[in-house]
């Protein structure tokens, strides 16, 4: 079962910054928090990952808290081909490249 | 670099019937994941392969198998084709030596449809 909770839809308007959380208060010290994003019709696509520092890439930042038991993606200017499932996973080291993906997030963004 | 290819892109079958996916990993990369998608149960992890070696299987039924070729290259078969085995069938390639923390690059699924 996915560690993960996710609200299952979200709007946000265009340009403006898509903040999408992620509930994981199982998480263990060495496991890692993942987003992926899949694009109707399309495979999944790699976004961002972190273990307990924010990070920041060309696509999206996360935030994690403190205690790691939440995070939050951030896409700092969403457009209208941000539209999408977001997965929040939790990435376990017994389980190798397997992920385990919930229901993720619907994030619709409009003009 | 090219992606993750997977073929065919679309097929149909009927019940009863076996078949055959092919994925074509990012050249270099060495592990080679499959999962399935549908409408009711989501993504759903099927099994990994790392170096001809299933390194991982989720939870399906023994019809669903596997293999990975010295090239990197795998194909999943699913024999005695059911109605619930449509489904979206994508494949995911990593790189590196093996590390558990790579991104995953995603092909872009076959689409079977079993009537």
């Amino acid at each position: 079962d996915a560690k993960t909770t996710q609200p299952p839809s979200m709007d946000c308007a265009e340009g403006r910054a898509a903040n999408l959380p992620c509930n994981h208060s199982t998480i263990s010290g060495n496991e890692y928090v993942y987003w992926y994003r899949q694009i109707h019709s399309q495979g999944p696509q790699y976004i961002i990952h972190g273990l307990k520092n924010n990070e920041t890439n060309e696509m999206a930042s996360l935030i994690i808290t403190e205690d790691r038991k939440s995070s939050t993606l951030i896409l700092p200017h969403a457009t209208l081909r941000d539209t999408a499932v977001y997965y929040c996973i939790v990435r376990y080291m017994e389980y190798g490249n397997k992920l385990v993906f919930g229901a993720g997030t619907i994030l619709r963004v409009k003009s | 670099k090219a992606g993750v290819t997977q073929t065919p892109r679309y097929l149909i079958k009927t019940r009863g019937q076996q078949v055959t996916l092919s994925c074509s990993p990012i050249s270099g990369h060495r592990s080679v994941s499959w999962y399935q998608q549908t409408p009711g149960q989501g993504l759903q992890f099927l099994f990994e392969y790392f170096s001809e070696t299933q390194r991982n299987k989720g939870n399906f039924p023994g019809r669903f198998s596997g293999r990975q070729f010295s090239n990197s290259r795998s194909e999943m078969n699913v024999s005695t084709l059911e109605l619930g085995d449509s489904a979206l069938y994508l494949c995911a390639s990593s790189g590196g030596l093996g590390s558990s923390y790579n991104e995953q690059f995603f092909g872009p699924g076959t689409r079977l449809t079993v009537l």
